[in-house]
């Protein structure tokens, strides 16, 4: 399963927009990238999920470049209530049969302040 | 819809007992897998069912396994516990072939004294 490197943590403001970074070198063709998000004594919750270009929902906002090798969340205007983990998967494919074992890494501690 | 079931949600156990842990997943879903959380390992996957058959096991102890039942209802259990097995204990539920990831139960924690 490719290894994911994301910033251990990160800190913003209400009201902006912040863009979490995944590095994802070794991303195999059939993987797709999907994004966690977990509150402490919480399970992780499913935030957005993508295998090329742009995915975008409700939520977030998931940009993925030509080769694969990177990935970035994006969160529109920030509330206290985002301060929680990110977490970037790699390899959870929706039709990938044999593999399902998601791989976290460190994830990314997001503090928003007022 | 009902999310994913977890009981109990907390659970207090000495050194040397057992401890079963119980999950229900989305009705549906037939894929259920389990992951201990610790502060010093963060998030691990321990095995994965499907259809009352184990898929993938992660890299854990003969100590820890698990089953699934026919209703796709799945129990994990600790054998010989160490104060090392204290963790956040979480099950998730799938759908094969959906494309909106897996969710999560909101855990149970284990304290092992």
């Amino acid at each position: 399963l490719a290894k994911t490197t994301q910033p251990i943590s990160m800190d913003s403001y209400e009201g902006q927009e912040v863009n979490i970074t995944c590095s994802h070198n070794n991303i195999a063709t059939n993987d797709y990238i999907t994004w966690y998000q977990q509150f402490p004594s919480q399970g992780p919750r499913f935030i957005i999920q993508g295998y090329k270009t742009k995915v975008t929902n409700e939520v977030a906002s998931l940009f993925i470049p030509a080769d694969r090798k990177s990935s970035t969340l994006s969160l529109p205007r920030v509330s206290l209530s985002d301060t929680a983990v990110y977490y970037c998967l790699v390899g959870a494919s929706p039709t990938d049969t044999g593999r399902r074992a998601l791989t976290f890494g460190s994830g990314t501690r997001l503090q928003v302040q007022p | 819809k009902a999310g994913v079931t977890q009981t109990p949600r907390y659970l207090i156990k000495t050194r040397g007992q057992q401890v079963t842990l119980s999950c229900s997943p989305i009705s549906g879903h037939r894929s259920v897998s389990w992951y201990q959380q610790t502060p010093g390992q963060g998030l691990q996957f321990l095995f994965e069912y499907f259809s009352e058959t184990q898929r993938n096991k992660g890299n854990f102890p003969g100590r820890f396994s698990g089953r699934q039942f026919s209703n796709s209802r799945s129990e994990m259990n600790v054998s010989t516990l160490e104060l090392g097995d204290s963790a956040l204990y979480l099950c998730a539920s799938g759908r094969q072939g959906a494309s909106y990831g897996y969710t999560f139960g909101s855990g149970t924690r284990l304290t092992v004294v």
